[in-house]
């Protein structure tokens, strides 16, 4: 099976920087993406590493470890509106060209 | 471009009766999609993934009578979730997957709000 882990919640302030990390144990991985999901709202792709490294997009980026079973998100110069839950999903092989399954979601909250 | 549409947004319906949920690809094929559950507060838990023209694979611990997947053309699939019961009661959100630059990524819908009182 799959299993990963990730803070339920987070807190910072306008402007800051915060980085929600995400572990997993699975089999037949193929990369690791991002998501930001506001309440009652669709998921939305925010990122996904496939290779160890950083991948930047904008405020956000995301980084991957293969060996360690570790990625991060990190947001940059928050702002009110990035307030959201945010997933790591872990994108695995099946027999139907791979499947993402969802960690748990981590709650961000941004204040003034 | 792609936008995944769901329809109807939300419903209410009485326990015992049978709703159905469309998810359509609209500005693109989707020879894939999935369907996921979420509770509130809750991941998103994946129930099963349709490729058109085939039946759809389950995940463990999902009733295939239950919850009835149809993708019968490259841009509609459809969930008809059978004799509902207030514990069916979630936001049900449908993804399809789009090949892009050989990374297959997935487009989410609004999601449909399902309550059985």
């Amino acid at each position: 099976g799959q299993s990963l882990e990730q803070p339920s919640e987070v807190t910072a302030v306008e402007g800051a920087i915060v980085q929600i990390n995400c572990t997993y144990q699975t089999s037949g991985f193929y990369g690791l993406s991002w998501y930001q999901q506001h309440d009652g709202g669709a998921p939305t792709f925010l990122s996904y590493n496939g290779l160890d490294g950083l991948e930047e997009t904008g405020r956000f980026s995301s980084f991957l470890s293969r060996s360690d079973s570790y990625g991060y998100l990190l947001l940059q110069e928050l702002q009110m509106k990035d307030s959201a839950s945010y997933f790591c999903a872990v994108r695995v092989k099946n027999n139907q060209g791979g499947k993402l399954i969802f960690g748990q979601g981590t709650e961000l909250s941004v204040k003034p | 471009g792609a936008v995944v549409s769901q329809h109807p947004s939300w419903v209410i319906c009485k326990s015992g009766t049978s709703v159905k949920i469309e998810c359509r690809s609209l500005d693109f094929q989707a020879t894939t999609m999935f369907w996921y559950r979420q509770f509130p507060k809750q991941s998103l838990m994946l129930m099963a993934t349709s490729n058109e023209g085939s039946k759809a694979t389950y995940e463990q611990g999902v009733e295939k009578d239950k919850f009835l997947i149809n993708h019968a053309s490259l841009t509609l699939s459809t969930l008809t979730v059978t004799s509902a019961h207030p514990e069916d009661s979630s936001f049900y959100i449908c993804s399809a997957r789009l090949l892009t630059y050989g990374y297959n990524e997935q487009f989410f819908g609004p999601g449909t709000r399902l309550t059985v009182l």
